[in-house]
């Protein structure tokens, strides 16, 4: 079975540019998240999706991000213009549902490194 | 607000020698995670402690919960080089949204 799924891998942009990344879940899985994830830090969550409803963007800089998942499959995030603090790994996850009592697991993507110069 | 704290940050050990990561956690919950991230990759889950007092075991690690001393332990034995790696506890916060709150990772390298 496939796992969480990025592109691209890796991208280098200048300040002020914009870039989109891109996600595709696992199968069946309802909910998805984006975070973020600075060099010698834990995730930082910045959006969760249930399904195609954003539930919880409270971390989401919205004045540059922007996040969709049309259909409640794919999603993207993009940052408009990019800054240099911005420089750090994007990480898309997904589970089957969003009930953490029940212990569902969250599954990681390898991540999108961007570099903002 | 919950906070989570991991201790040691960084670890050096030597192959066979056994020792154990700690995460305490500020607020009360009723589950933790732990997950391992490899250079460059992704973060696979190793374990889901869904209650106080549990225990999971996989090959040489082995993780245990208490709550009510907020604490949870990862106890790797006999370390071998390919456990060399980060290992993050992570637990979610109370209210409906139960966002996973991450500690800052532990910095393991296990040399010959």
């Amino acid at each position: 079975e496939a796992g969480v799924v990025q592109s691209p891998r890796y991208k280098i942009i200048e300040k002020k540019q914009p870039v989109a990344f891109w996600c595709n879940p696992i199968s069946g899985h309802n909910t998805l998240y984006w975070y973020r994830q600075n060099l010698g830090q834990g995730p930082e969550l910045l959006i969760r999706y249930e399904n195609e409803e954003a539930v919880d963007d409270s971390q989401l800089p919205k004045d540059r991000f922007s996040a969709e998942r049309l259909k409640g499959v794919d999603s993207t995030l993009k940052i408009q213009p990019a800054e240099l603090g911005d420089s750090a790994v994007y990480l898309c996850a997904s589970s089957l549902d969003h009930l953490i009592g029940s212990g569902n697991t969250i599954y990681f993507g390898e991540g999108s490194w961007l570099t903002v110069v | 607000e919950l906070k989570v704290e991991q201790n040691p940050l960084f670890l050096s050990m030597q192959e066979g020698k056994n020792y154990t990561i700690y995460c305490n956690y500020s607020t009360t919950s009723d589950r933790l995670y732990w997950y391992r991230q490899d250079p460059g990759k992704s973060l696979e889950s190793l374990f889901v402690l869904l209650s106080n007092g549990a225990v999971k075991q996989e090959g040489r690690l082995m993780a245990s919960l208490d709550t009510k001393a907020r604490l949870s332990t990862l106890h790797i034995t006999a370390a071998v080089h390919d456990l060399s790696a980060t290992y993050f506890c992570a637990v979610p916060n109370a209210g409906n949204n139960r966002k996973l709150i991450w500690g800052l990772g532990t910095s393991l390298a296990v040399n010959p």
